[in-house]
């Protein structure tokens, strides 16, 4: 088991480029998220979903997008770069009622 | 929806000292709190957990209390090490059970 995998670790990105930051578990679990974690700060909810076809907001889902055709996959969307969107990127996977793993992260930079 | 606070921000320990951080939450039908750690640069990992079955569980020197009464859970790290220096992530899931809601996270700092 590789668990919840990330892609890539690190990118820099110019203001109003765009980028996908690719997410994957293998656990076959129905539950998937993205937070972003700034310097020296908590995990922010950005997107999550419950099952393949089915994504809702969380408390940060302003510049971002995500997909989930299937229950492996969950990518997050960047459309317009801006600098506020510096931040360390984790996604998450979890079973209903069962621990919560999160990936390595990915330390995403904006200039 | 949850919400959880978390206390204190920071905790500097002596080692060999204890160290407890505490949380609340405002769903009373919040029943699974996990406890995560996170090193620097490294990725939240659960180190504990508790259903709101119990009032009480125990790994080694760690231990997590529950009052569901007063809504809130605590974790508690004997003999503190120099390894345990990290940020420590309290956590509770929503009534709907989809996703979990994080504290603010304490800075736990273990002097030798």
């Amino acid at each position: 088991n590789a668990g919840v995998t990330q892609t890539p670790k690190f990118r820099i990105l110019k203001i109003g480029q765009s980028m996908t930051l690719q997410c994957a578990q293998d656990m076959n679990h129905n539950y998937m998220y993205w937070y972003r974690q700034d310097p020296g700060m908590g995990l922010k909810l950005i997107y999550y979903s419950v099952g393949a076809g089915i994504t809702d907001k969380g408390e940060v889902p302003n510049g971002y997008n995500v997909s989930r055709s299937t229950t492996e996959d969950f990518p997050l969307r960047l459309e317009l770069a801006a600098p506020s969107q510096t931040s360390v990127y984790f996604c998450a996977s979890r079973s209903l009622q069962e621990t919560q793993y999160f990936g390595p992260g990915t330390r995403l930079l904006v200039l | 929806g949850e919400n959880v606070e978390q206390h204190p921000s920071t905790l500097s320990v002596q080692e060999g000292d204890s160290a407890v951080i505490k949380c609340t939450y405002s769903d009373s039908a919040s029943n699974y709190f996990p406890w995560y750690k996170q090193e620097l640069g490294k990725r939240p990992q659960l180190i504990i957990d508790i259903r709101s079955n119990v009032g009480e569980k125990k790994d080694q020197r760690i231990a997590v209390t529950l009052n569901k009464t007063a809504k809130h859970f605590s974790l508690h790290i004997t003999e503190t090490q120099p390894e345990d220096s990290a940020v420590y992530f309290c956590a509770a899931n929503q009534a709907a059970g989809n996703k979990l809601t994080f504290g603010g996270g304490t800075r736990v700092l273990v002097k030798p």
